[in-house]
Formats: structure tokens, C-alpha cells, sequence
């Protein structure tokens, strides 16, 4: 499974936006980028998935470089209540489509 | 509410004893997912099932067992547990046809305590 590498941790001041790196320098023809967020003392949390194209939905926005051997993920606007962690996974769409999480970034807002 | 119910929310047991945790998936859902959250270790995928069969299989240990039945729920067996055993157990599902590609939801998880 291809691997990805976040930085352990990040803060934000609410209100602000935040940019959350990860790196894919082994990803496949056939991986979606997916990103996960885990809230204290509850079940992971679907954020946003892409291929190759930048996504937005109502969470996030999703920059996929023009390689594929990096991402960012983009809250416009962090709130408090997006103090988590948030995991950048590779998903193979060719294989299982099983999630293997990293150690993600612990998220940080301050108010 | 992602609509995937686990069951028991907490269970504290001993060690050597046996469980089964339950998994309901979200309506219409095909797939199942297993995953071990413990503090030193983080989400461990253990396993995958797709309409009742076995999918993809990853860090599950022997003393473990699945499986997904015809009404699409999902149950893990834990035997001979071990202290080590202590953890969240999350269970996930996603839409079939997105199997693959799609989202997965999580339940709330099962917390277990071995003493």
C-alpha cells in the first residue's frame, strides 16, 4: 500500500484558514486521495476524496498537484469544532478499496 | 449519525474470555469494515467484507473472527483476550458500486476494556 506523510501536528487561530500538507510520492495510476478527520472520542469522519482534479464540497477543498505526489487540504474557515485528526489516505480503486490510516495531523484551533 | 449502529458501545470483560461485537451498516450498504484503534497502534484495518464474503484481510489476529451475514450485518469475534486487547473497534461501510472509490462510514465504535 503507498504511503503518505503528514506533519504530526498543526495550529490554527479560529476564523483563519488552514492548509493541511501531505505527501504521495509513491501513488499509483489508480489511488484516490481521501481524507479522513477523527473529532475526540468519536468514529472517523469522511472530509473529501479526489483523483487528479481539485475538489470542494461543503467541508473542504481538496489541491491535488499536477504529479500526484501531493495534496493539501484546505478549511476555509476553522472553527473549534474542527479541532481533529486528520488522516490523508490512499485508496486503491483497482484493488479492495481498503483505508489504511498513517498518524495524521493532530489539528489545533485556538479561539 | 453516520447510520452504522455498533453494538455493545462498552464492554469490559476479563482476560481469556471471548465477545462479539455488532455491526449494523447503513441501508443498502455491501461492505463492511473492521478497524482496531488502540493508543500506541492508531486505526488498524483488520478486515473487509463484500456481500457475505471475505474481501481483503489485514492485521487480524487468529484469536479474531468475522463474519458478514446474509442480512448484511456484521459481527467480530474476539477469543482469548488479551490485555493488549483494550481498544476501539470501529466497524465502517460504504455504497456498493463505490466500493472502491466512495466514502466510508464509521459507527461510533465499541470500546473494549480487558482487566
Amino acid at each position: 500500500d503507498a504511503k503518505t506523510t503528514q506533519p504530526n501536528s498543526m495550529e490554527s487561530n479560529e476564523e483563519e484558514p488552514v492548509h493541511l500538507p501531505c505527501n504521495h510520492s509513491t501513488i499509483s495510476g489508480t489511488d484516490y486521495i481521501h481524507w479522513y478527520r477523527q473529532l475526540p472520542s468519536q468514529g472517523p469522519e469522511y472530509v473529501i476524496h479526489g483523483l487528479t482534479s481539485n475538489v470542494n464540497n461543503r467541508m473542504a477543498s481538496l489541491a491535488i498537484a499536477e504529479d500526484r505526489k501531493s495534496s493539501t487540504l484546505i478549511l476555509h474557515r476553522a472553527t473549534l469544532r474542527d479541532a481533529a485528526v486528520y488522516y490523508c489516505i490512499l485508496r486503491d480503486g483497482s484493488n479492495t478499496g481498503k483505508l489504511i490510516f498513517g498518524q495524521g495531523t493532530t489539528l489545533q484551533v485556538k479561539p | 449519525d453516520s447510520g452504522v449502529t455498533q453494538t455493545p458501545k462498552h464492554l469490559i470483560t476479563a482476560t481469556g474470555q471471548r465477545v462479539t461485537l455488532r455491526c449494523s451498516p447503513r441501508s443498502g450498504d455491501l461492505s463492511v469494515y473492521w478497524y482496531q484503534q488502540s493508543l500506541d497502534q492508531g486505526l488498524q484495518f483488520l478486515i473487509q467484507y463484500y456481500n457475505g464474503e471475505e474481501r481483503a484481510k489485514g492485521n487480524i489476529l487468529e484469536r479474531f473472527s468475522a463474519q458478514q451475514f446474509p442480512d448484511l450485518h456484521s459481527e467480530l469475534n474476539l477469543s482469548s483476550l488479551e490485555l493488549g486487547d483494550s481498544a476501539l473497534y470501529f466497524c465502517a461501510s460504504s455504497r456498493p458500486g463505490l466500493a472502491n472509490t466512495g466514502e466510508l462510514f464509521f459507527g461510533e465504535g465499541s470500546r473494549l476494556t480487558v482487566l
